[in-house]
C-alpha cells in the first residue's frame, strides 16, 4: 500500500461549480499537510499548507484535515477555468528536514 | 522571491551519453535540494535530497552511479544522468528548501524534460 493515496481523475465541472479534491494516507505519523497545484509541464507551486487536523481557509480554497481518518481535502470555491490544472497532495512527518510524500496528483479541468 | 530555475528546460539525447541538469535557486541560499522524476500523470518521486557540500542521500532503487548529484554552492545543485537509456526519459524536477526551513517551504523549479532517443 503506498503511503499517500490520491484519486488521479480527471475531474471535470462547469465554471462556478464547488471542487472537491481528497487524499487518504496510512502513515500515522504525518503531521503537515501540503496542497501543491501544477500546471501542465510546469513545476508544483504550493497552495495551502496545514498542520495536524483542522480547516484553513484562504481566499477561495479551504483545506481540510481530519487524522483520525487519515484523510485530508482540498475545497475550491468558485471554480474558474484558470483552475484548470493537476492538484498533489504532500505529507511530511516533521516540520524541519523531512522530505515530502506526494499522492499521484488529481487533475481538475474546470469548463466555461 | 524563492525563485528557482532549471536549465535546460528540454533536452533530447541519444542513448549512452550523458545529461547534466542544473539547479539554481536565484535569490535565497538553499542548504538542501531535492530532486524529484515525475512520468506522465504519476506523482513525484524523490530520488535524492541534497545539502550543500555534503555527498547527496539517495532514496532506495535509485542508482547513485547513474544519476550524479553534486551540491557545490549553496545556489547551485547538478544532476547528471550517466549513459542515458530511452527508460530514464521523463520530467525531472528540482527544489530548494532555504536553511532550516519548514518542509512545506519547498520551491520548486520549472523542471526539464529529458528525452532519450
Amino acid at each position: 500500500q503506498k503511503e499517500v493515496e490520491q484519486d488521479p481523475g480527471p475531474l471535470s465541472v462547469p465554471e462556478g461549480a464547488i471542487v472537491s479534491l481528497n487524499c487518504t494516507y496510512s502513515n500515522s505519523a504525518f503531521q503537515y499537510f501540503m496542497w501543491y497545484r501544477q500546471y501542465s509541464r510546469k513545476g508544483p507551486e504550493l497552495l495551502m499548507y496545514t498542520y495536524s487536523s483542522g480547516n484553513k481557509e484562504d481566499g477561495r480554497f479551504t483545506a481540510q484535515v481530519d487524522k483520525s481518518s487519515k484523510y485530508i481535502s482540498l475545497f475550491i470555491r468558485d471554480s474558474q477555468p484558470s483552475d484548470s490544472a493537476t492538484y498533489l497532495c504532500a505529507m511530511s512527518a516533521d516540520e524541519v528536514g523531512y522530505a515530502l510524500n506526494f499522492g499521484k496528483g488529481t487533475s481538475l479541468l474546470v469548463t466555461p | 522571491g524563492a525563485v528557482v530555475s532549471q536549465h535546460p528546460s528540454w533536452v533530447i539525447c541519444k542513448s549512452g551519453t550523458s545529461v547534466k541538469i542544473e539547479c539554481r535557486s536565484l535569490d535565497f541560499q538553499a542548504t538542501t535540494m531535492f530532486w524529484y522524476r515525475q512520468f506522465p500523470k504519476q506523482s513525484l518521486m524523490l530520488m535524492a535530497t541534497s545539502n550543500e557540500g555534503s555527498k547527496a542521500t539517495y532514496e532506495q532503487g535509485v542508482e547513485k552511479d547513474k544519476f550524479l548529484i553534486n551540491h557545490a554552492s549553496l545556489t547551485l545543485s547538478t544532476l547528471t544522468v550517466t549513459s542515458a537509456h530511452p527508460e530514464d526519459s521523463s520530467f525531472y524536477i528540482c527544489s530548494a528548501r532555504p536553511g532550516l526551513a519548514s518542509s512545506y517551504e519547498q520551491y520548486f523549479g520549472p523542471g526539464t524534460r529529458l528525452t532519450v532517443t
